[in-house]
């Protein structure tokens, strides 16, 4: 069965960094693009970057370029987003999500919590 | 970048009838075009891609259409099990743009 599971998520204080880390498991996680998408409590979707099966291609929204990278492992079937300079803005449940063969998301994980507060 | 326009942000409506969420794209997408439904406290789920095809599992009573920039999802017989948001998804070009999704609830 595929699955794809967040970790890493917390409370955290302005200006202060998290990293974040999405295992993926069921399918070939090298031949897909990945992406993370965020809400904030009581919010709709907002896309925050994406990386290709081979990392050639990265974007990231407006909101967080600067801020956030997004890396991943395939030997490790890992995804990654290195969260910096955070801010209360940031505050949001964190999903990992799967590309189909085009960059629309097939598969998402349950999402975890960060949340930016002194 | 491209933004995506949701409507109506809410609407509510009796068990059978028919419902329909219109999203425009501020330039043409061709058929990037997605639509997700969310339940409440739940994960989003792909319903519709390339505009108008239907994911496997996904009941007939939801369709997609559109094309460039004017696109529709409808719910040809509302079920109380599809009580969510809607939201639809440009992937045509980065920044995947989101629309600010459509709450549907029964009357």
């Amino acid at each position: 069965e595929v699955h794809l599971v967040e970790s890493g998520g917390g409370l955290v204080q302005p200006g202060r960094s998290l990293r974040l880390s999405c295992a993926a498991s069921g399918f070939t996680f090298e031949d897909y693009a990945m992406h993370w998408v965020r809400q904030a409590p009581g919010k709709g979707l907002e896309w925050v970057s994406s990386i290709s099966w081979n990392s050639v291609s990265i974007a990231y929204a407006d909101s967080v370029k600067g801020r956030f990278t997004i890396s991943r492992d395939n030997a490790k079937n890992s995804l990654y987003l290195q969260m910096n300079s955070l801010r209360a803005e940031d505050t949001a449940l964190y999903y990992c999500a799967k590309s189909s063969g085009y960059w629309y998301l097939d598969l998402w994980g349950r999402g975890t919590l960060v949340t930016v507060s002194s | 970048d491209i933004q995506m326009t949701q409507s109506p942000s809410s609407l509510s409506a009796s068990v059978g009838d028919r419902v329909t969420i219109t999203c425009r794209a501020s330039q043409g997408i061709r058929n990037y075009l997605v639509w997700y439904q969310q339940k409440p406290g739940k994960v989003p789920k792909l319903l519709i891609y390339a505009a108008s095809t239907l994911q496997s599992g996904v009941p007939s009573r939801f369709s997609g259409s559109g094309s460039g920039t004017d696109f529709t999802l409808t719910i040809s017989s509302l079920q109380p099990e599809d009580v969510a948001t809607y939201y639809c998804q440009n992937y045509n070009s980065a920044p995947l743009t989101f629309g600010q999704g459509t709450k549907v609830d029964i009357k």
